[in-house]
């Protein structure tokens, strides 16, 4: 089954320090996109970060940043200077079949910032 | 700038009854997805559109499950016969073309008692 795994269903990191969140995916594919999104409560969801898989470099956006180790199949997160708002529910997530819409996403993460 | 819009945002609905959602999309995005989100659970695709043609349905999309896309622009999401099983969070989300980001709308959550 082509499947994305977040192992830690609950973190929590003291506001300013920096936390990882980790996951791994299984795919056939050859190219193929990797996701971070994140759903605060009640909230929409939002995307946080992209890489795209036949890249080598690591994506980065701001405080977030991730650790893709392709043959591994790991997509880990990595969040810097953590902030009261990046409270929330984050979901890795991969596409398939060409489109960044077709998302098979992971069961979640749920990250709690603490003053 | 207007988002991705769901309506109603909230349906309480008595099991065997019909419900329908609504999803307007990000102006001039031409493709729109569903997906279901259960609690504790990450969102699961259901169908998408590319304008009005139905592209791709999922195997979670029963025959109780109906979406349309009239001339490509507001989709809408229809459940006949509701189970309880249909509780969830129903997202739309829009797409401007396939290699772009798509925009999640904020979802209707749908309760079946």
């Amino acid at each position: 089954a082509q499947t994305v795994t977040q192992s830690q269903p609950e973190m929590s990191v003291q506001e300013a320090e920096t936390v990882t969140l980790s996951c791994t995916y299984d795919t056939s594919e050859s190219n193929y996109y990797l996701f971070w999104y994140k759903q605060p409560p009640s909230r929409q969801m939002i995307l946080v970060i992209r890489q795209e898989a036949y890249k080598q470099q690591n994506a980065t956006e701001n405080r977030f940043s991730v650790n893709f180790q392709k043959a591994a199949k790991s997509f880990s997160l990595k969040i810097s200077d953590s902030q009261l708002g990046d409270t929330a529910m984050y979901f890795c997530a991969r596409n398939y079949g060409g489109s960044q819409g077709n998302l098979i996403f992971g069961k979640g993460t749920k990250l709690s910032v603490k003053p | 700038d207007t988002g991705v819009s769901q309506n109603p945002r909230h349906k309480i609905t008595k099991r065997g009854q019909n419900v329908t959602f609504r999803c307007d999309p990000i102006s001039e995005h031409n493709r729109l997805y569903w997906y279901r989100q259960t609690l504790g659970q990450g969102p699961e695709f259901l169908t998408y559109f590319q304008n009005e043609a139905q592209l791709e349905k999922s195997r979670l999309l029963s025959d109780r499950f109906s979406a349309e896309r009239p001339k490509g622009s507001f989709s809408t999401l229809e459940i006949q016969r509701t189970e309880q099983g249909d509780s969830a969070m129903y997202l739309c989300a829009s797409q401007p073309g396939l290699g772009d980001t798509i925009y999640f709308g904020e979802g209707s959550w749908l309760t079946v008692v």
